[in-house]
């Protein structure tokens, strides 16, 4: 089966600066789907940013964007000029066939301000 | 207009009951899916149905019966509830189940409190 691993339980970024979070997964398949999905404290599940595995080219949503490292399995999420409402639970999800995801751990993204 | 709801939003209830939670997508999709996230916050399906049809059984308790009534509706019973059925329980649709890209949309869900 299918394992993602969100290695940061919790980060913290400034207000207006930018932060990475951290995804790898494991998989034996070619043709895939990765997300991120983003969970604030009203714990509505929402998607932030899809990426195509037989895409080379890094998704880019606004102020989201991954980076995408399909030989080292990682996909990881870059939110630029960061706010107030970016702090959340983040996770990264892969989805198996049958459409099923399989979710990390989540990591707590905190923003000073 | 709410894409997927669930209701109730809040259950409490004692051990040994059966519960019930609903869940009513407007999106047009095909596939349903039952999500728990458990108190350290993990996420892990249950269930999913295409067209009514059972596509996805994870290893749950066969305490817990997903019914799908139509393709708009995915409702979840839960049978002689105990205390680690305590969570968040969220419906999820998507359009196809197949091996195309399509995401899935979360409802609110329902957080279950067995006392």
């Amino acid at each position: 089966a299918q394992t993602v691993t969100q290695s940061q339980p919790e980060m913290s970024v400034q207000e207006a600066e930018t932060v990475t979070l951290s995804c790898t997964y494991d998989t034996s398949e070619s043709d895939y789907y990765l997300f991120w999905y983003k969970q604030p404290p009203s714990r509505q599940m929402i998607l932030v940013i899809r990426q195509e595995a037989y895409k080379q080219q890094n998704a880019t949503e606004n102020r989201f964007s991954v980076n995408f490292q399909k030989a080292a399995k990682s996909f990881s999420l870059k939110i630029s000029d960061s706010q107030l409402g970016d702090a959340a639970m983040y996770f990264c999800a892969y989805r198996e066939y049958g459409n099923k995801l399989v979710f990390g751990a989540g990591t707590i993204l905190r923003v000073k301000s | 207009d709410t894409a997927v709801s669930q209701t109730p939003k809040y259950l409490v209830t004692q051990m040994g009951n059966d519960k019930s939670i609903k869940c009513e997508q407007n999106l047009g999709h095909d596939t349903m899916y039952w999500y728990k996230q458990d108190s350290k916050k993990f996420l892990k399906i249950m269930f999913s149905y295409n067209n009514k049809e059972l596509i996805i059984n994870e290893t749950v308790p066969n305490r817990f019966s997903p019914k799908s009534p139509d393709k708009a509706h995915l409702n979840l019973h839960i049978n002689s509830l105990e205390l680690g059925d305590s969570a968040v329980y969220f419906c999820a649709s998507s359009q196809g189940g197949g091996i195309k890209s399509y995401e899935q949309y979360f409802g609110p869900g329902t957080r279950l409190t067995v006392t």
